[in-house]
């Protein structure tokens, strides 16, 4: 079946403009993650839905941040007045249920940004 | 604060050899997980260790779970190229919150695994 995906692909930014990324979650994933992954480094948690509820956004790196999933399916990670350290791959994931203890995470391809 | 820490974070050995990829975590976690990255793509699961003494094997991949030493291990058997990849290891912890769920993944930098014929 169809995985998570996400697009664009590859976006590339001046510094100052806004950006919005969009993630497709697994139908019927109830949970939905965004991380970004920086060159070489291992990816890092930003924020947490469960359905539309955003439950923990405490790694958003700053206020120009925002991740929203209305209706508890698609989600955008949008991001404000880009900065050049804002470049990265963003990766979002799915999940069906949170409590199911052999659950795992099903990543999509990432957002790779480039912000000059 | 959890930290995952994984070693070694650069390894090159040859096909046939045998090798282990370590990882350790902070404090008490619900459950580690073994991811593999190819480059330039997403990551790709590859286990989900539960509980003290857990082992789970796949082809030539092996992990276990230490959760009293805070350590799971990625044994690597015959080494072949198309296992050369970027392996990472993360941890959650399962939280209220989260109604029980996991609260996001905290990742190891990785090991970039490179088997050479």
């Amino acid at each position: 079946g169809a995985g998570v995906s996400q697009s664009p692909r590859y976006k590339v930014a001046k510094r100052g403009q806004d950006v919005a990324l969009r993630c497709d979650p697994i139908s019927g994933h109830v949970s939905l993650f965004w991380y970004q992954q920086a060159l070489g480094q291992g990816p890092e948690f930003l924020t947490y839905f469960q359905n539309e509820a955003q439950l923990d956004k405490s790694g958003l790196p700053s206020d120009r941040f925002f991740a929203e999933r209305p209706e508890g399916s698609v989600s955008t990670l949008k991001i404000q007045r880009t900065q050049q350290e804002d470049s990265a791959v963003y990766l979002c994931a799915s999940s069906l249920k949170p409590s199911e203890a052999q659950e795992t995470q099903y990543f999509g391809p990432g957002t790779r940004l480039l912000v000059l | 604060e959890l930290k995952v820490e994984q070693n070694p974070l650069f390894l090159s050995m040859q096909e046939g050899k045998n090798y282990t990829i370590y990882c350790n975590y902070s404090t008490t976690s619900d459950r580690l997980y073994w991811y593999r990255q190819d480059p330039g793509k997403s990551l790709e699961s590859l286990f989900v260790l539960l509980s003290n003494g857990a082992v789970k094997q796949e082809g030539r991949l092996m992990a276990s779970l230490d959760t009293k030493a805070r350590l799971s291990t990625l044994h690597i058997t015959a080494a072949v190229h198309d296992l050369s990849a970027t392996y990472f290891c993360a941890v959650d912890i399962l939280s209220p919150v989260a109604g029980g769920g996991a609260d996001g993944l905290t990742f190891g930098k990785g090991t970039h695994l490179i088997i050479q014929p």
